[in-house]
């Protein structure tokens, strides 16, 4: 399968302890993006890295986050001391670095992360 | 501020049926819209609009978007138990971000 993989699937932690995420792409793709979804919205963009540069964050992206993409091919997310509203499914995407298929993000399955 | 508003927020149909989604948005440099049908897991990728390619059709599924009134409508012709989902509209306007809508929860019943 040569699709977006995310891992782990699901994560569940207690208040208070760091958690770590990975996304791999799909190989050819130069673009990977991160978004987080919480129930019944859409997906809410939180970065985006173009090979191994982070080239724009949201707001949404707190001091406790922090994303790498240390060589250009898979990505992680951490989450520092972890609070019950970071409750919610991450999702990575990744997509052609030009072209008119600029836009065209492909989606990984998810980790749908539980704080208690 | 960028918004996209999908519409309606759900809705129940019986297999067979055609389907309307309503998508309509306000982006700063708007460059493309795409849709997105979300089951139990990650969206998966159905179209894409721009303004070289304003209509789109694949099977049952067709698009349409109208830059001049900023919206776009997904039509589901036939619809099948399966067809039902939320279905997603985003759209690119700043490099490499995609805004997406709260999205349409489709029923079909049997």
């Amino acid at each position: 399968d040569t699709g977006v993989s995310q891992d782990p699937r699901h994560k569940i932690t207690k208040r208070g302890q760091n958690v770590t995420f990975r996304c791999d792409p799909i190989s050819e793709h130069n673009r990977l993006y991160w978004y987080r979804q919480t129930l019944g919205q859409g997906p809410e963009f939180l970065t985006y890295f173009q090979n191994e540069a982070q080239l724009e964050k949201s707001r949404l992206l707190s001091d406790r986050f922090s994303a790498e993409r240390p060589k250009g091919s898979f990505s992680t997310l951490e989450i520092q001391r972890t609070e019950q509203g970071d409750s919610a499914m991450y999702l990575c995407a990744s997509s052609p670095s030009a072209g008119v298929r600029l836009d065209e993000q492909y989606f990984g399955p998810g980790t749908r992360l539980t704080v208690t | 501020e960028d918004k996209v508003v999908q519409s309606p927020l759900s809705l129940v149909v019986h297999e067979g049926d055609t389907v309307t989604l309503n998508c309509s948005y306000e982006v700063t440099n708007f460059r493309s819209l795409l849709w997105y049908k979300q089951e139990k897991k990650a969206p998966t990728f159905l179209f894409m609009l721009t303004s070289s390619g304003i209509e789109k059709k694949s099977g049952r599924l067709s698009s349409i978007l109208d830059k001049k009134e900023l919206f776009s409508i997904l039509n589901i012709t036939a619809t099948q138990t399966g067809d039902s989902a939320i279905y997603l509209c985003a759209v690119g306007g700043s490099w490499g971000k995609l805004q997406f809508g709260a999205g349409t929860q489709v029923v079909v019943t049997p």
